[in-house]
């Protein structure tokens, strides 16, 4: 099974700053990677697809980028409303397997 | 716009079997290039995807859960069920089933349902 580890488990940050979360797969995974975000008490909502490819309705400040086995998450300007925890998602292979999540406070 | 909704027992005795239901609406769940998917999550802790269908009956699982899931789809009713046997408190989590979609090589889950919480206790 594909491996994923996010950095950091946790993270604080002030409205307005620039947010990056990292995503390493323990094996290569191309490009197939998805980043999620989950809001308290709802489910996890698909933001980037295919590693850099902002869905459908979500805002351009969320992007994503990397291949292989390094990926970043990145919010240019943090807003209140991007409080929520952060997955990626590997489906290169089955099963599919999450990272452990990266909590984002406001500071 | 389509919509998932789980339904099923909030309580299961350990050693039973869990059994939930997802309806989909606003979509055939027989059009397209689509799996349908669960994943769960224990309270506080991250997402472990348990298995998919496709409308044609093939079924992906979990290694880890293989052995006691079943998901089954019935195209007639719109709806798709999960099974898992011989529970116990470590499966008490916070069931999802969500749309797999499929475009050429690219899979992300578009749409879920809002959860549901299943807790394991006699």
């Amino acid at each position: 099974d594909i491996q994923m580890t996010q950095s950091p488990s946790s993270l604080s940050a002030s409205v307005g700053d620039r947010v990056t979360i990292t995503c390493q797969a323990s094996q290569d995974i191309s490009n197939y990677l998805n980043w999620y975000q989950q809001k308290p008490g709802k489910a996890p909502k698909l933001l980037i697809y295919d590693a850099s490819n902002l869905e459908t309705g979500v805002p351009s400040r969320f992007s994503g980028s990397g291949s292989g086995t390094d990926f970043t998450f990145t919010i240019s300007s943090l807003q209140p409303e991007d409080i929520a925890t952060y997955y990626c998602q590997q489906y290169d292979n089955l099963p599919y397997s999450f990272g452990q999540g990266t909590k984002l406070e406001i500071k | 716009q389509v919509q998932l909704q789980e339904s099923g027992p909030g309580l299961v005795k350990p050693s039973q079997t869990l059994s939930l239901t997802c309806t989909v609406s606003g979509g055939s769940i027989s059009s397209g290039s689509y799996y349908w998917s669960w994943i769960r999550q224990p309270a506080g802790k991250g997402l472990e995807w348990i298995g998919r269908i496709y409308t044609s009956g093939s079924t992906n699982y979990n290694p880890s859960l293989k052995s006691r899931v079943t998901i089954s789809v019935d195209t007639s009713k719109n709806q798709f069920s999960l099974k898992l046997s011989s529970v116990t408190a470590a499966d008490t989590a916070v069931y999802y089933c969500a749309r797999d979609t499929v475009i050429h090589r690219l899979y992300y889950f578009d749409y879920w349902g809002q959860g549901t919480l299943v807790t394991v206790s006699s």
